[in-house]
């Protein structure tokens, strides 16, 4: 069975400032994915990354960034100089063998101007 | 390009009655999902395809739903007869190849009221 916990089920910045979203996962299986998806308040699903359970690598994009570790079964997502935009709930998704994708909870993000 | 295309994106209907969702994948996509997202249960999936055959419909719910994949570019999703309960978004996706690498992109859902 594969398992994603989203802790924080809300958060709430000022413009500006940055925010991390935590993502921890469970599975058995040695190869597997994990992918970050964004839902704005007009309800679609948006995927934003995806990682390999082999590409410990952190990525760096434009104000996004990801840090997955792999010891503490963790993939984290940060955001920096948050925008109003960037309202949204956050959706980190696992898959593996099984190959259906595990989502967690969500995260609601608001950034207050 | 055009994205995944899900049909009607509102609809409202008395309990008992039947539903049909629609769903289009994206030309050249060979697996298509569908999803379900109310509330209390966040995200499911519901059943996948893998070139036009289902390979895993552990997720439907139970026998009022059903799914279908006639070709490589239309899937329909039934409930009959339809309950409040059932009541929620309702995603399709598709990715090229049923790959546990690749990525899934989402229709922009039906939202389903059962009265």
């Amino acid at each position: 069975a594969q398992k994603v916990t989203q802790a924080q089920t809300e958060i709430s910045v000022v413009e500006k400032e940055d925010v991390t979203l935590d993502c921890v996962y469970e599975t058995r299986d040695t190869t597997y994915y994990l992918f970050w998806y964004k839902q704005p308040p007009s309800g679609e699903l948006v995927f934003l990354i995806r990682r390999n359970s082999f590409d410990e690598q952190n990525e760096i994009s434009g104000r996004y960034s990801w840090n997955f570790q792999k010891s503490t079964s963790s993939f984290n997502f940060t955001i920096t100089a948050s925008q109003v935009v960037d309202s949204a709930v956050y959706f980190c998704a696992l898959r593996g063998s099984a190959r259906q994708l595990t989502f967690g909870s969500g995260t609601q993000l608001t950034v207050l101007p | 390009d055009a994205g995944v295309i899900q049909s009607p994106r509102h609809e409202v209907t008395e309990m008992g009655q039947e539903v049909t969702l629609r769903c289009k994948p994206i030309s050249g996509h060979n697996s298509l999902f569908w999803y379900r997202q109310t509330m209390m249960r966040g995200l499911e999936l519901l059943i996948y395809f893998n070139n036009n055959v289902p390979i895993d419909d552990s997720g439907m719910p139970e026998d009022r739903f059903s799914a279908k994949m006639p070709n490589a570019s239309f899937s329909t999703l039934k409930i009959q007869p339809s309950e409040p309960r059932d009541s929620a978004v309702y995603f399709c996706a598709s990715s090229l190849t049923g790959g546990a690498g690749n990525e899934q992109f989402f229709g922009p859902g039906t939202r389903l009221t059962v009265l």
